[in-house]
C-alpha cells in the first residue's frame, strides 16, 4: 500500500515570504496526488489535484505544485504567502484508478507572520 | 448546495455506550468514507464504500461499523466506545465519473471525546 511522507510538521514564515512543502510518496504505480487545506476549526479544502498531464497544477488561491515522478515528489508552492494562508496542509494519495485507498500525510501546520 | 453534512458536531460521551455519528451526502457519489484525524498522524481511513451494501475496511476499522443503506447517507457506529477512540472524525464523498471524480469532499468533522 502506498503511504505519504511530509517532511515539515510546522513552518513559519512572514507575510510575502515564499513557500515550499515538502511531499513524498510511496507507490509503484499511477497515482492521483492531491494537496488539501485545513483552516482552524474547518473541514478539509481541495487546493489543487493531479491524475495525469501537465506535472505542474495550478490550483486555487495561488498554489501550485510540481509532481516530479522520478523523486516520487508532490511539493506544495506558493510565491509570496498572505497571513490567510495559515492553515494545516495535508497532501494525499490515491492509486490511479480507485479512490477507496486514498492516504493522508500526516500534515504540515504553517503559520504566517502578520 | 452541495456539502457533506456530520451530526453531532461535538459529543462527549462515556466508555462503552454505543453511538451514532451521521453522514449525509447530496451530490449522488458513490463513494463513501470516514477518517479519524490525530495529532501527528494525519487523517486515517476507518472504512469506505463504494456504493450501496458496498464497504470495505480501511487502515484502523477495530472498534467501529459502518453500513451503506441508502447512497446519500454512510452512519459511522461505535458500539462499544473506548478512550482511545477519542479524535475527530471526518466523513468524505466523491464520485467515481466526471470531472471531480476522485475529489473528495470533506463534511465538518465530529470531535468525540469518550472518558
Amino acid at each position: 500500500a502506498q503511504s505519504v511522507s511530509q517532511h515539515n510538521h510546522h513552518v513559519i514564515l512572514s507575510e510575502a515570504a515564499s513557500l515550499e512543502l515538502g511531499c513524498n510518496y510511496s507507490y509503484g504505480g499511477t497515482v492521483n496526488l492531491f494537496w488539501y487545506v485545513q483552516y482552524p476549526g474547518q473541514h478539509l479544502q481541495l487546493l489543487l489535484k493531479y491524475f495525469s498531464g501537465d506535472p505542474l497544477v495550478k490550483g486555487i488561491k495561488g498554489f501550485e505544485a510540481e509532481f516530479i515522478k522520478s523523486k516520487f515528489s508532490f511539493n506544495l508552492r506558493k510565491p509570496s504567502v498572505q497571513w490567510s494562508d495559515t492553515a494545516e496542509y495535508f497532501c494525499a494519495v490515491s492509486p490511479g484508478d480507485y479512490n477507496n485507498d486514498m492516504r493522508f500525510g500526516a500534515g504540515t501546520r504553517l503559520t504566517v507572520k502578520p | 448546495e452541495a456539502q457533506v453534512t456530520q451530526n453531532p458536531r461535538y459529543l462527549i460521551t462515556v466508555t462503552g455506550k454505543k453511538l451514532t455519528v451521521t453522514c449525509s451526502q447530496n451530490m449522488n457519489h458513490e463513494y463513501m468514507s470516514w477518517y479519524r484525524q490525530d495529532p501527528g498522524l494525519g487523517l486515517r481511513q476507518i472504512y469506505y464504500s463504494m456504493n450501496v451494501e458496498v464497504t470495505d475496511k480501511g487502515d484502523v476499522p477495530e472498534g467501529y461499523k459502518v453500513s451503506r443503506k441508502e447512497k446519500r447517507n454512510f452512519p459511522l457506529i461505535l458500539e462499544s466506545p473506548s478512550p482511545n477512540q477519542t479524535s475527530l472524525y471526518f466523513c468524505a464523498s466523491s464520485g467515481l465519473a466526471g470531472p471531480t471524480s476522485y475529489e473528495q469532499y470533506f463534511g465538518p468533522g465530529t470531535r468525540l471525546t469518550v472518558t
